[in-house]
C-alpha cells in the first residue's frame, strides 16, 4: 500500500512564526502536492511537484513557499503565519492520471 | 463558473434507496475523471475511475457525458458505512505527467436506518 506520511496532525502557530509542513511518500512517485481544504470551499491546490527540485504553482500560492530536495519529501513553508493562514493542508503523491494518494492532514490552527 | 461544480448536499437517504450524484466541469479538454470518497475528519480516497463508457464496480456506476460536460455516480443498495462525501475531480491531462488536480468540493451523503 502507499503511504503518504504528514509530520503532525494538529499544529498551533503564532501569527507571524515561519511554519514547515513535511510530508514523506515511501511509493516513488514523481508527482507531489499540497492542497488546504477549508468548509464549502472543498481542496484548493497550493503547489505541485513532479520532480525533484521542480515546483509549479496551483490556485492559491500565496503565502507559501516549497521545496522538494529528495523524490520522497515535499515540504510546504508558511514563511510567516497568518490567522487566514488556519486550515486543513493535505499532502498527495500520485504516479499520474489523477490516481492520488493524500497523507492524514494536518490541522493547523494560527493564533 | 467553478472548475468543477457538485451539488453540495446533504443527501439523506434510507438505507437501500438507491442515489445519484453529479458533477459539472467547464474545461472541455479535461481528460480523465475520478470520483474519491472522503470520511469525516479523514483524508480523500480513490474510489473509482469514471471511463467513457461508464464503469462499474459492485454496486457502484460512474457515467461521463462529454457532450453535456458531467460526470455523474450512483450508488445501489446505500448501507450505513457509505455516509461519507464524495468528491468529483477532472484531470486536465491525460499523460503520466503531473497536472493540476482540481476537484470539487464535495457532495455529503449520509445513509440513514
Amino acid at each position: 500500500d502507499v503511504k503518504v506520511t504528514q509530520s503532525s496532525r494538529y499544529l498551533v502557530k503564532r501569527t507571524g512564526e515561519k511554519v514547515f509542513l513535511e510530508c514523506v511518500q515511501d511509493m516513488d512517485h514523481e508527482n507531489m502536492f499540497w492542497y488546504r481544504q477549508d468548509p464549502g470551499l472543498g481542496l484548493r491546490l497550493i503547489y505541485f511537484s513532479y520532480d525533484v527540485k521542480m515546483k509549479e504553482k496551483g490556485d492559491i500560492p500565496e503565502g507559501y513557499s516549497v521545496s522538494r530536495e529528495k523524490k520522497e519529501r515535499f515540504s510546504l513553508i508558511l514563511e510567516s503565519a497568518s490567522t487566514n493562514q488556519t486550515s486543513m493542508y493535505l499532502c498527495a503523491s500520485s504516479l499520474g492520471q489523477g490516481k492520488a494518494f493524500f497523507g492524514q492532514g494536518t490541522r493547523l490552527t494560527v493564533v | 463558473r467553478k472548475e468543477v461544480e457538485q451539488d453540495p448536499g446533504p443527501f439523506n437517504v434510507p438505507e437501500g434507496a438507491t442515489v445519484a450524484f453529479n458533477c459539472t466541469y467547464s474545461n472541455s479538454a479535461s481528460q480523465s475523471f475520478f470520483w474519491y470518497r472522503q470520511d469525516c475528519r479523514k483524508e480523500p480516497k480513490l474510489l473509482m475511475s469514471v471511463y467513457s463508457s461508464g464503469n462499474e464496480d459492485g454496486r457502484f456506476t460512474a457515467q461521463l457525458n462529454r457532450a453535456s460536460q458531467y460526470i455523474s455516480l450512483l450508488i445501489r443498495d446505500s448501507k450505513l458505512s457509505d455516509s461519507a462525501t464524495y468528491l468529483c475531480v477532472v484531470n486536465p491531462i491525460n499523460t503520466g505527467t503531473a497536472s493540476k488536480l482540481t476537484f470539487g468540493t464535495g457532495t455529503r451523503l449520509q445513509v440513514t436506518l
